[in-house]
């Protein structure tokens, strides 16, 4: 069963923090994904990547950026962070090489509060 | 950039009931359309899918519809349970990049 670990379920920054989310992959997907859940509105794409080292912006990219070293890690980072940012973010991964449309499998999130 | 309409928002039914969920996309290039279950506090998680070379897909009490030339897609649990109660994501995918509704929170009373 392929399983998404997010580091934190659970975390409380301040503003103007720069705030590291990492996730980790254990399937050897190629593709990864960040997204944040906030109430009645679904869920957003921040970033995405297909390959170790590439990273492509999703619909709300401003504020963030990724890093994706190896293959299996995929990191967000809020450069600095404000309250606006306060959501549940979403890792994601899917697919072997070349195999973009296939079933996403999440983590469990991680709830961030920027105080 | 693709942008994907669901309704309701929220949906109510007795248990042993039918519900749908409707989706439109806008993005005709967009030709992969999987359906996420998150149940309260838990992950999402797919339950269906469907590629656009396929009109209708089912599996036990839940299919999946899909007209491509008005752009849209649904979502149909028969007998319905109270397990059944959770959130429901519709998404639209093209080359990898999923565009999700907004989601349809889904009471089954028993």
């Amino acid at each position: 069963d392929v399983k998404v670990t997010q580091s934190s379920r659970y975390l409380v920054k301040r503003t103007g923090e720069k705030v590291f989310l990492e996730c980790v992959q254990d399937m050897d997907h190629e593709n990864m994904f960040w997204y944040r859940q906030d109430p009645g509105l679904g869920l957003r794409l921040i970033y995405f990547s297909y390959d170790v080292k590439m990273k492509e912006k999703g619909d709300i990219p401003e504020g963030y950026s990724v890093s994706r070293e190896k293959k299996e890690r995929f990191s967000l980072i809020l450069e600095s962070a404000s309250t606006n940012q306060t959501s549940m973010y979403l890792c994601a991964s899917s697919g072997g090489a070349g195999q973009h449309n296939q079933p996403q499998h999440f983590g469990d999130g991680t709830r961030l509060s920027i105080l | 950039g693709e942008n994907v309409e669901q309704h309701p928002s929220t949906l109510s039914v007795q248990e042993g009931d039918s519900a749908v969920i409707k989706c439109t996309y806008s993005d005709s290039a967009s030709n992969y359309f999987p359906w996420y279950k998150q149940e309260l506090g838990k992950r999402p998680q797919l339950i269906i899918d469907i590629r656009s070379n396929v009109g209708e897909k089912k599996d036990q009490r839940i299919a999946v519809t899909l007209n491509k030339t008005a752009k849209h897609f649904s979502l149909h649990i028969t007998e319905t349970q109270p397990e059944d109660s959770a959130v429901y994501f519709c998404a639209a995918a093209n080359a990898g990049k999923s565009t999700f509704g907004d989601g349809t929170t889904l009471t089954v009373k028993p």
